[in-house]
């Protein structure tokens, strides 16, 4: 979904080395989120920000840290890459309206991070 | 004929068939379930969802059934085509906390077969 990118698509870094994932979105959501994608499974959550000033650890923020910079962007840091840490990494955006019930998700094409 | 899977992580079928993939879910209190594609490099999208005070809801050849007493949502697809090779996911949510996010399934892998 292009109202959703992410930067790097692709990236291969080294043990120890400090990354940092961009996402922005034109959608004008108030929600993000960052995942994990191993292979063969499903997305674990890391992080996700209801709005600029709320942050919230998902189920695997160790490692990780986060920077929601203005509503549009969260950016997701890996301090000293690890070898596990090597996934692909989704951002997503949601916009839950007041009386609505949805939360319907809004996925950025992931990027692939390989640590060696 | 249709295919019918358990909840397995591959599901294979011919072109034309109805395919069914199964989610069980976890949580008794989840009162909203949506249902994504990811096709391969791509991040997932969303195909439909359902609250939990329906038990049927169809879309454009999609058709997801809820079944609470047994904490089970299927997501049947008719006339299986190949672009519908992909692997699909069900999320549960909660409407009235304020979370504000999915706990997704592991996924099915389904294949369409020319």
């Amino acid at each position: 979904d292009a109202d959703v990118t992410q930067t790097p698509r692709n990236r291969i870094t080294k043990t120890g080395k400090r990354i940092m994932l961009e996402c922005s979105q034109t959608k004008g959501h108030d929600r993000m989120y960052w995942y994990r994608q191993d292979p063969g499974l499903g997305l674990q959550l890391i992080y996700y920000s209801f709005d600029v000033k709320d942050i919230n650890k998902g189920e695997i923020s160790d490692g990780y840290s986060v920077s929601r910079q203005a509503q549009a962007k969260f950016s997701l840091s890996l301090e000293s890459a690890i070898p596990n840490q090597t996934a692909l990494y989704f951002c997503a955006t949601s916009d839950r309206t007041s009386g609505r019930t949805t939360d319907t998700q809004y996925f950025g094409p992931g990027t692939r991070l390989t640590v060696l | 004929g249709e295919s019918v899977g358990l909840h397995l992580p591959t599901l294979s079928v011919q072109e034309g068939d109805n395919s069914i993939i199964n989610c069980a879910y976890s949580n008794s209190a989840s009162d909203y379930f949506i249902w994504y594609k990811q096709e391969s490099g791509k991040g997932p999208q969303f195909i439909i969802d359902i609250r939990s005070n329906m038990d049927k809801r169809q879309g454009q050849r999609v058709t997801v059934l809820l079944n609470k007493t047994v904490k089970h949502l299927s997501l049947q697809i008719a006339a299986t085509q190949p672009g519908d090779s992909a692997v699909y996911f069900c999320a549960e949510n909660i409407k009235w906390t304020n979370a504000g996010k999915s706990t997704f399934g592991d996924g099915t892998t389904l294949t369409v077969k020319p």
